[in-house]
């Protein structure tokens, strides 16, 4: 079956301006969360959906958005974008919270 | 506050050998999960090996294995028979049984010598 896929793989936008990055799960998982890797900081959890549902959101400002969609395909949103937002975006999706999650490739991002 | 510490920032091992990584982490919880992560060039976070706090049991995949000491609160991954496709960046992982949120160590590089 086909794995957790996020689009695009790779993104350059310049300061000041917004994005949005998609995660599809794989079928049948209706929770998605998204991390932040960068070299400094390691991995960094931003949010966790379900059923359309902000559960759960890190300590990252209010720039940093997501949603997700009934068929629990999920974007996130960067806007104003700063240097320092440059990173590799992962989502990962799961059934619930017993069974583990599968994580996708990544968005890199980067901000000049 | 859960916190997951790696302090073998790189480690490398003759191929067909056996390495072990170290991870240690700090909760105050009794209930919770430990996970190995292997994240290849390909930048996937591909699961390896997982472990119940309240299972006594060291679990095991394969050629992984983990040495679980919950009151040392350790966890490290023994990598045995170690091939050319292990390498890659090990990451720790802790995440509270009732929790969806995963805490990541600062990752291990390994490198396996041919």
């Amino acid at each position: 079956k086909a794995g957790v896929t996020q689009t695009p793989r790779y993104l350059i936008k310049t300061r000041g301006q917004q994005v949005t990055l998609s995660c599809s799960p794989i079928s049948g998982h209706r929770s998605v969360s998204w991390y932040q890797q960068t070299p400094g900081q390691g991995l960094q959890f931003l949010f966790e959906y379900f059923s359309e549902t902000q559960r759960n959101k890190g300590n990252f400002p209010g720039r940093f958005s997501g949603r997700q969609f009934s068929n629990s395909r999920s974007e996130m949103n960067v806007s104003t974008l700063e240097l320092g937002d440059s990173a590799l975006y992962l989502c990962a999706s799961s059934t619930d919270r017993e069974k583990g999650y599968t994580f996708g490739s990544g968005t890199r991002l980067t901000v000049v | 506050a859960q916190t997951v510490t790696q302090s073998q920032p790189e480690m490398s091992v003759q191929e067909a050998e056996t390495v072990t990584l170290s991870c240690t982490y700090d909760t105050s919880e009794s209930d919770y999960y430990l996970f190995w992560y292997k994240q290849p060039p390909s930048r996937q976070m591909i699961l390896v090996i997982r472990q119940e706090a309240y299972k006594q049991q060291n679990a095991t995949e394969n050629r992984f294995s983990v040495n679980f000491q919950k009151a040392a609160k350790s966890f490290s991954l023994k990598i045995s028979d170690s091939q050319l496709g292990d390498a890659a960046m090990y990451f720790c992982a802790y995440r509270r049984n009732t929790g969806n949120q995963f805490y990541f160590g600062t990752g291990t590089s390994l490198t396996v010598i041919p």
